[in-house]
């Protein structure tokens, strides 16, 4: 069974320009969440979608956005990026949310210039 | 507000030696708890997930304890090998959100 697959892998952008990323869960998940890691902060949860529904939001600004299609694919946006924004975007995915064990990807490295 | 704490920051041991990392949580209105470790530059790799109904876990020579009651857990490696060199991570997942809060790693680096 293939794993969560995260694309692009590394990313450079320059402040003011907006990203979006992209999660594919394993097969058969239909819980997506979506982390934020930096050296300082440590991980911080971003959000969570279930069945193309926002389940949880941690305390990220309006810039931050996500959404699920229906074949359980996730992407997260970020407009107007803040040099603060650089960090490693981790995506994990989940059968049952909250339940089971949550199974990561490998990350999008973003730099933000 | 939950805060999850792992301490040491950074540990270094000998091979072969067992060890004990730690973590401790202030609110015990936890639904599991989970121990991952984290390759540098990579994702995460689930280790263990306790039940807040469950003591302890165990998978090879990993074993980890839960203590509701005072906010700790702790995850023991058996004769530590240096393969085992990464960041060990707990997460926290709260009743009442759902939330998975983590704390912020223990380093560990085994000495060949």
């Amino acid at each position: 069974k293939a794993g969560v697959t995260q694309t692009p892998r590394y990313l450079i952008k320059t402040r003011g320009q907006q990203v979006t990323l992209s999660c594919s869960p394993i097969s058969g998940h239909r819980s997506v969440s979506w982390y934020q890691q930096t050296p300082g902060q440590g991980l911080q949860f971003l959000f969570e979608y279930f069945s193309e529904t926002q389940r949880n939001k941690g305390n990220f600004p309006g810039r931050f956005s996500g959404r699920q299609f229906s074949n359980s694919r996730s992407e997260m946006n970020v407009s107007t990026l803040e040099l603060g924004d650089s960090a490693l975007y981790l995506c994990a995915s989940s059968s049952t949310p909250g339940v089971d064990t949550q199974y990561f990807g490998p990350g999008t490295r973003l730099t933000v210039l | 507000k939950q805060e999850v704490t792992q301490i040491p920051a950074a540990l270094s041991v000998p091979e072969g030696e067992n060890l004990v990392l730690n973590c401790s949580f202030t609110d015990s209105a936890i639904y599991n708890l989970q121990w991952f470790r984290q390759d540098p530059g990579k994702g995460l790799t689930s280790l263990l997930l306790i039940q807040s109904s469950q003591r302890e876990q165990t998978s090879g020579r990993l074993n980890a304890s839960l203590d509701k009651s005072s906010g700790r857990s702790t995850l023991y490696i058996a004769a530590s090998q240096p393969g085992d060199s990464a960041t060990y991570l707990c997460a926290v997942n709260m009743n009442r959100d759902d939330k998975i809060i983590f704390g912020k790693g223990t380093r560990l680096h085994i000495l060949p």
